[in-house]
């Protein structure tokens, strides 16, 4: 079976750091997604790692320990339009992603 | 290149009725999968086809179906509708079924049952 487990809810400031941390179970691992979810909107690509270390895109970061079976985002410069919830997403063999409960991110200015 | 299209966006229908949700993938793309995403339970995969063959089916009941065709668009059904239907379906497409290609999700296709 798979399991996902990321925080709730989280809180940060505008201009600050957040780790969005994610830990999973799966079979047949095959890469792990970040997606963003703003409310009423559809989820949207963020990253993708299937190598262990550190994925970094602008803003955002993306690391992935398989041995672990943890992988965090990191959002650097928070601006208030990141206010949203990210979604883990760990791939199994074949095409199947299996999406966390998802964490929604509330930036104060 | 255009995204995911799907129709309709929103949609009201009633207890035992049927639905038939469409899902057109970005151009190229072969592998098209479909979520259902409630409150309470998060996104949860339904079902994905690839090349008009389902591939990977999720836990849900036989009332859910879905067929891909020729040009790749893809089609889901739900019948005997119940009020727990009442969600956002998401279908992303992918270009194939490699590990490493990134499913792009569509805008969705919003779900009230009376």
């Amino acid at each position: 079976g798979q399991n996902i487990d990321q925080p709730t809810e989280m809180t940060a400031t505008e201009g600050a750091i957040v780790q969005i941390n994610c830990t999973y179970q799966t079979s047949g691992f095959n890469g792990l997604f970040w997606y963003q979810q703003h409310a009423g909107e559809a989820p949207t690509f963020l990253s993708y790692n299937v190598l262990d270390g550190l994925e970094e895109k602008g803003r955002f970061s993306s690391f992935l320990s398989r041995s672990k079976g943890y992988s965090y985002l990191l959002l650097k410069e928070l601006q208030m339009k990141d206010s949203a919830s990210y979604l883990c997403a760990p791939k199994n063999a074949g095409n199947m992603l299996t999406f966390g409960g998802g964490t929604r991110l509330m930036v104060k200015p | 290149k255009a995204g995911v299209t799907q129709t309709p966006r929103y949609l009201i229908k009633t207890r035992g009725q049927q639905v038939t949700l469409s899902c057109s993938p970005i151009s190229g793309h072969r592998s098209v999968s479909w979520y259902q995403q409630t409150p309470g339970q998060g996104l949860q995969f339904l079902f994905e086809y690839f090349s008009e063959t389902q591939r990977n089916k999720g836990n849900f009941p036989g009332r859910f179906s879905g067929r891909q065709f020729s040009n790749s668009r893809s089609e889901m059904n739900v019948s005997t509708l119940e009020l727990g239907d009442s969600a956002l379906y998401l279908c992303a497409s992918s270009l194939s079924t490699s590990g490493t290609d990134t499913q792009y999700f569509g805008p969705g296709t919003r779900l009230t049952v009376l």
